[in-house]
This record gives C-alpha cells, sequence and structure tokens, in this order.
C-alpha cells in the first residue's frame, strides 16, 4: 500500500465552475504526479511535483493549476472548468526517495463537467 | 516528439492461449521501459526494463527489451480470465523524471 487518497472520487460540476482535486500522501514522498486517461488516449502527464513549491508542466497543462504547499499534499485546480476536462484523474508518486520510474497510483477521481 | 506506440491496440483470446504485446518508442535520453497492468481501476507495476536482452520474468508474464531497435514486448503464456486488463507501457527518459505512456493494449482472455 503506497498510502495515496484522492478526493474526492466522483464530482459532477457545470462548465465554468472552479474543481480543485487533492492527492494526499502518509509517507513523505518527494515525486507526486497527476495525469488524466481518456479513452483513446491513454495516460496523460498535467503536472508533476518533485517538491514543496517545486513544480513543473507535463503535456497537458493546459487549463490546469496545482500547488505543493507540503509534502502530503498535491492538489490540481481546474480554475473554470470545460467539457473537454471531462476524465478520470489518477495522482501517483514514487516510493523511492530517487527518482527511479516506478510510480503508484491512487484510485482515481471520477471528474464530469456538464 | 518523443512518443510511445503500443500494438495491438486491442486483443481477444480464449484461455490457455499465449499472447505477445508490443511497445515501439522514440525517445531522446532513454533510461527505461516500463510496463504496467490496469484492471478496472489504477495502474499497477510490472517490470522495468533497462538493459537489452534481459529477461524480466513473473509468474507467467515476461518481458524483454531491444533498445537497438527500440522496442519491447509483453508476453503472457497460458492465459486466464483474470489477465484480462489494459496493459501500460511507459518510457522513462532522461530529460526530467516523469514517464510517456502508450495508449495501452486492451487485452480480453475469455473463458
Amino acid at each position: 500500500d503506497a498510502g495515496i487518497t484522492q478526493s474526492p472520487r466522483h464530482k459532477v460540476t457545470e462548465t465554468g465552475t472552479p474543481v480543485t482535486l487533492r492527492c494526499h500522501q502518509t509517507e513523505n514522498h518527494r515525486y507526486m504526479y497527476w495525469y488524466r486517461q481518456d479513452p483513446g488516449h491513454g495516460l496523460r502527464l498535467i503536472h508533476y511535483s518533485y517538491g514543496v513549491k517545486d513544480t513543473d508542466k507535463g503535456e497537458v497543462s493546459d487549463g490546469y493549476s496545482v500547488s505543493r504547499s507540503k509534502t502530503e499534499d498535491f492538489l490540481l485546480t481546474l480554475e473554470s472548468a470545460t467539457s473537454s476536462q471531462t476524465s478520470v484523474y489518477f495522482c501517483a508518486i514514487t516510493q523511492d526517495r530517487t527518482y527511479t520510474g516506478e510510480l503508484f497510483f491512487g484510485e482515481g477521481s471520477r471528474l464530469t463537467v456538464l | 516528439e518523443d512518443k510511445v506506440v503500443q500494438s495491438p491496440l486491442s486483443l481477444v483470446v480464449h484461455e490457455g492461449d499465449t499472447v505477445t504485446l508490443n511497445c515501439s518508442y522514440e525517445v531522446t535520453n532513454f533510461r527505461s521501459l516500463l510496463w504496467y497492468k490496469q484492471e478496472k481501476k489504477a495502474p499497477t507495476f510490472l517490470f522495468m526494463l533497462t538493459s537489452s536482452g534481459i529477461e524480466k520474468k513473473s509468474g507467467r508474464l515476461s518481458s524483454i527489451l531491444d533498445k537497438k531497435e527500440l522496442f519491447s514486448i509483453l508476453n503472457i503464456t497460458a492465459t486466464q480470465t483474470g489477465d484480462s486488463a489494459v496493459y501500460l507501457c511507459a518510457v522513462d527518459w532522461g530529460g526530467s523524471e516523469k514517464l510517456v505512456f502508450g495508449k495501452g493494449t486492451k487485452l480480453t482472455v475469455n473463458p
């Protein structure tokens, strides 16, 4: 058990509203990631973090922002949700202090934007 | 642009069959290739490959990497219905600490 929890697990919202997804880990891991998964696209990286206040963009970062003010929490924010952001969002961590590429994923958050 | 291509995108077999899943890649500064299995929820790690020609094995699953031809295969022998899942290939390139995933192969094993 990698000790990752995502919240909320399911959310339905309307276009134009702000949404924040939370990823919480309990074991002080350095690297945290947000991915989205859509049919026909596989897993695509949105943003990632390599430490408190250290974040970087992934391949599909437009329309998303992140924050990591403490080690255990990595927040993904959609400032103004659009229907194209309907997706399943996965948080992931690496368990080693040094990056190895082996990721452990949370259970996912299903977001529907109407 | 770096990319990872998996084939086939979907595959339907009968229990007991052997399957081979393919992953080819084009990335700069290759560091490793990883395989994940995704059933109903989160992907789970299967293998990490860093060297050519060295087979990784776990039960009925095995995988090998060819760094010259830039591909990897995942073999599953004597398939079972529990092997039904999406198998994801990802490449770790040395540019930064992140993975590039392929679109996955959906494997369905029928009784």
